[in-house]
Order: C-alpha cells, then structure tokens, then sequence
C-alpha cells in the first residue's frame, strides 16, 4: 500500500515569492492533515479537511496561506508571499476518519528555505 | 485545552542499557496516546498508541510504553536500547472525549542518542 506523497521534497525560494506544496493521502484516508514543522519543534497543525470539507483552520495564517483539496484527495498548500520565517518543513497526514483512537499517517514532508 | 509536555530535550544512552524517554499530558477527560519517531530528513513514524486496557502498549522495533493515569504520564520504553534506534521521538495526546476530533497534539520532541 503506498504511503502519503509528498511533492517537492526539498524548495528553495527568495522571499516574497509564492510556493505550493502537493499532497496525496492514502488511498481511503478522508482526513488530511497540513502541520508545520519548525526546527526543534514539534508538528503543529495548520488544517484538517475532512473529505473536501475544511473543518478546522484556524491556525492558518489567512493573509498568505491557503489550502484547497478538490475532489476530497489530493490537497495542495500555498503561501503567497513567502517570508523569511516560513522556512520549515511541511508534513502532511492523512487518517481514515477523524478522532478516535486512529492514527496519522505521515508524508515525508516537503522543506522550505526562504532567502 | 489538550496538551503534551517532553521534559526532557536530549537522551544519552549507550547501546544495550534500556533507555526511557519522557512524556506527560494534559486532557479534560480520558486520553488516546501516542508515540512517533523522526529520522533524518523523514516523516513522522508511528510506533504505537495507547487507547484502553493494558496499560503496558507494546509497538514497533521493540519500544513499550507505560500508561500511568495517577501520573498523566506515557513513557517510552526500551530494554535495550540500539545505536538505530538514534532519532527525534514524539508524544502526542487526543482526548476521547473531543466528538470534534481534534487533530493529534504533538509535544516538542526529544533526541535520543545511542552510543556504541
């Protein structure tokens, strides 16, 4: 069975530039998660879709990110523009279903630098 | 609110003692608990979860960890710890009585570090 994917593993960007990040779930998963990683810390979560529907955004920074998963699978991550501290590694995971005592299951996660 | 507290930075052991690594939690009622590894440039693994009974969980690669209720606490275990095992470990909570489903509440990490 094929893991969560995660594209581009590695984007170096200057700031102010926009960057997007793609994600594909597990085959059946309807939940999918965007965390944040920063450097020594652990994930912090940015938003969770259930199927297409986001259903807890409120720690996405409105002004410059924004989420989209069409169709309730792949999903895409956006920031526009990017600054110098959004530099980090952003995961994404994906569950079947959402609470319970089901666990995440995680991409590799696509690293962002931002000069 | 839910939350989880890795008290301890960085663990040193040397290969073949048993190593622990630290976790405490926060919920308002009872708690799904969880233990994942980082490596390198890597996602988050699981190793394993606490969801009722036995309060000793047994997961991947050999790790254990204990429930302890009276201490809010889900340690991470290993008899013998090996140089492999060397990575970033977290803990992360889910209370069960969250019907809103909140997603996983990670702690911040902590390196384990094998010598040989």
């Amino acid at each position: 069975e094929a893991g969560v994917v995660q594209s581009p593993r590695y984007k170096i960007i200057e700031k102010k530039q926009p960057v997007a990040f793609w994600c594909n779930p597990i085959s059946g998963h309807n939940t999918l998660y965007w965390y944040l990683q920063n450097l020594g810390q652990g994930p912090e979560l940015l938003i969770r879709y259930e199927n297409e529907e986001a259903v807890d955004d409120s720690q996405l920074p409105k002004d410059r990110f924004s989420a989209e998963r069409l169709k309730g699978v792949d999903s895409t991550l956006k920031i526009q523009p990017a600054e110098l501290g959004d530099s980090a590694v952003y995961l994404c995971a994906s569950s079947i279903g959402t609470g319970g005592p089901g666990e995440l299951f995680f991409g590799e996660g696509s690293r962002l630098t931002v000069l | 609110a839910q939350s989880v507290a890795q008290p301890e930075d960085q663990v040193n052991v040397a290969e073949g003692n048993p190593l622990t690594v630290k976790c405490t939690y926060s919920v308002s009622g009872n708690p799904y608990l969880f233990w994942y590894v980082q490596y390198p440039n890597r996602g988050l693994q699981f190793l394993l979860k606490y969801i009722t009974g036995d309060n000793l969980v047994k997961g991947s690669y050999g790790f254990e960890a204990e429930f302890n209720k009276s201490q809010t606490s889900f340690h991470l275990k290993k008899p013998s710890a090996l140089v492999s095992d060397s990575a970033l470990y977290f803990c992360a909570v889910r209370d069960k009585l969250d019907q809103a489903g909140t997603a996983l509440i990670f702690g911040k990490g902590t390196t384990l570090s094998v010598s040989s």
